[in-house]
């Protein structure tokens, strides 16, 4: 299977400070997605970029994709308490379309 | 409105039984899916349905089988439940295969 890989697992800071994670992947995608679980809830989407997309935003939420290096990044700016749960990225290769791969997350914890 | 729903959310059984999740959206989209979560957090696709036609349909063991009565509709039914079976099951769905997913809040099943 070709699931992704991120990086850091965890990662404590403090409120007002910037988060970024790093996601990896092995082959050729079609899209990466980047979603939040919070503790004992379902997932919510944050950001989609495409292949051909190099930078995307919302918010304060900032992606990158750099598809030479097969990697992509979420960074969180001026983070809140709220901010604090767990967070993935699914990739959908070209050669399963439809088909989210996820790693295991990164495990964020923001303290006031 | 819950766009995405499942039930039940949490279901304790013994070992041998089968059980049923349920899980409806309100969205309108044509593509459905069933996720495992592990202890570990680790996300895996199940199964797909597009308009209510099987698409993904990962090495998951035979006692695993999706039913879709229509396309606002994924059921997933167990058999024979094994202790490896504890985990959380999400059901997501996506306008069409390829896009942006909404995940349900999960159903956490422990087998004893």
């Amino acid at each position: 299977s070709q699931q992704g890989e991120e990086d850091p697992q965890a990662l404590s800071i403090q409120e007002g400070e910037n988060a970024t994670m790093n996601c990896s992947y092995k082959t050729s995608i079609n899209n990466l997605q980047w979603y939040r679980q919070n503790s004992g809830r379902g997932l919510v989407h944050l950001i989609l970029i495409r292949s051909n997309e190099r930078e995307k935003h919302s918010g304060r939420l900032r992606v990158t994709l750099d598809t030479s290096k097969k990697s992509s990044s979420l960074l969180i700016t001026a983070s809140r308490a709220a901010d604090t749960a767990s967070y993935f990225c699914g990739f959908m290769t070209t050669d399963s379309w439809g088909k989210l791969q996820f790693g295991a997350g990164t495990q964020v914890v923001v303290t006031p | 409105d819950t766009a995405v729903s499942q039930t039940p959310k949490y279901l304790v059984t013994q070992m041998g039984n089968d059980k049923s999740i349920k899980c409806e959206q309100n969205l309108g989209h044509d593509t459905m899916y069933w996720y495992k979560q592990d202890s570990k957090k680790f996300l895996k696709i199940m199964f797909s349905y597009n308009n209510k036609e099987l698409i993904i349909n990962e090495t998951v063991p035979n006692r695993f089988s999706p039913k879709s009565p229509d396309k606002a509709h994924l059921n997933l039914h167990i058999n024979s439940l094994e202790l490896g079976d504890s985990a959380v099951y999400f059901c997501a769905s996506s306008p069409t295969r390829g896009d942006t997913q909404y995940f349900g809040p999960g159903t956490r099943l422990t087998v004893l």
